[in-house]
């Protein structure tokens, strides 16, 4: 049984460029979570996708925006880097309809913006 | 807004020293309470999901409890490989996770 599945796992961008993160969520998931985790932080939440719509956002502008695909895989896209983007991006699978039900990670994209 | 404090920052224990960390929260309407387990530069690993004050749940040398405002991660007889960072959280709903600033374990020899 896969898990959550991120990809790239290692990015350097320069400031001002846009970036784009996948995610393949975990068998039998059908919603997807993106988060933002700055070095000797939490996680903070940026937004979740169900069924190819935005539900909820954090306190995120919106050069943040994301993607969700038939198939339940999400984007994530940065747009304008700023060096204050940095971060590991973790993508979280869980099913609707189920709050406070498991909530799988994915193992985190690193993004450098220099 | 759903907030979330744990306590202490940082922790460092002898092997076989048992002790306890702390997730204070405030939240409209728990549905869920979460420990994870997180080592450098990896993404967070489920450990628990407690629901209700008095619920326990138990895995190896980890147990967490669950009261009306905190939750305590219990480690017994913590062994060199349980050093990690140990993060909580907290759903009122929509599985958006509401995280702590986690608590840094180092168990020595």
């Amino acid at each position: 049984d896969a898990g959550v599945t991120q990809s790239p796992t290692h990015l350097i961008k320069t400031r001002g460029q846009q970036v784009t993160l996948r995610c393949s969520p975990k068998s039998g998931h059908d919603t997807v979570s993106w988060y933002q985790q700055a070095l000797g932080q939490g996680p903070q939440f940026i937004f979740q996708y169900y069924e190819e719509e935005e539900r909820q956002r954090g306190n995120f502008p919106d050069r943040f925006s994301g993607h969700q695909f038939p198939n339940y895989s999400s984007e994530l896209n940065v747009n304008a880097l700023l060096l204050g983007d940095s971060a590991l991006y973790l993508c979280a699978s869980s099913l609707q309809g189920r709050s406070g039900n498991t909530i799988y990670f994915g193992e985190g994209s690193w993004l450098t913006v220099v | 807004e759903d907030q979330v404090t744990q306590s202490p920052e940082a922790l460092r224990l002898q092997e076989g020293e048992s002790s306890s960390l702390n997730c204070s929260y405030t939240v409209s309407g728990l549905r869920g309470l979460f420990w994870y387990r997180q080592d450098p530069g990896k993404g967070p690993e489920f450990l628990f999901t407690l629901y209700s004050a008095g619920e326990e749940k138990e895995k190896e040398r980890l147990k967490a409890t669950l009261t009306k405002k905190e939750s305590f991660l219990h480690i017994t007889a913590p062994k060199p490989e349980d050093s990690a960072t140990y993060l909580c959280a907290v759903t009122g709903g929509g599985n958006k996770l509401t995280f702590g600033t986690g608590t840094q374990l180092k168990v020595e020899l």
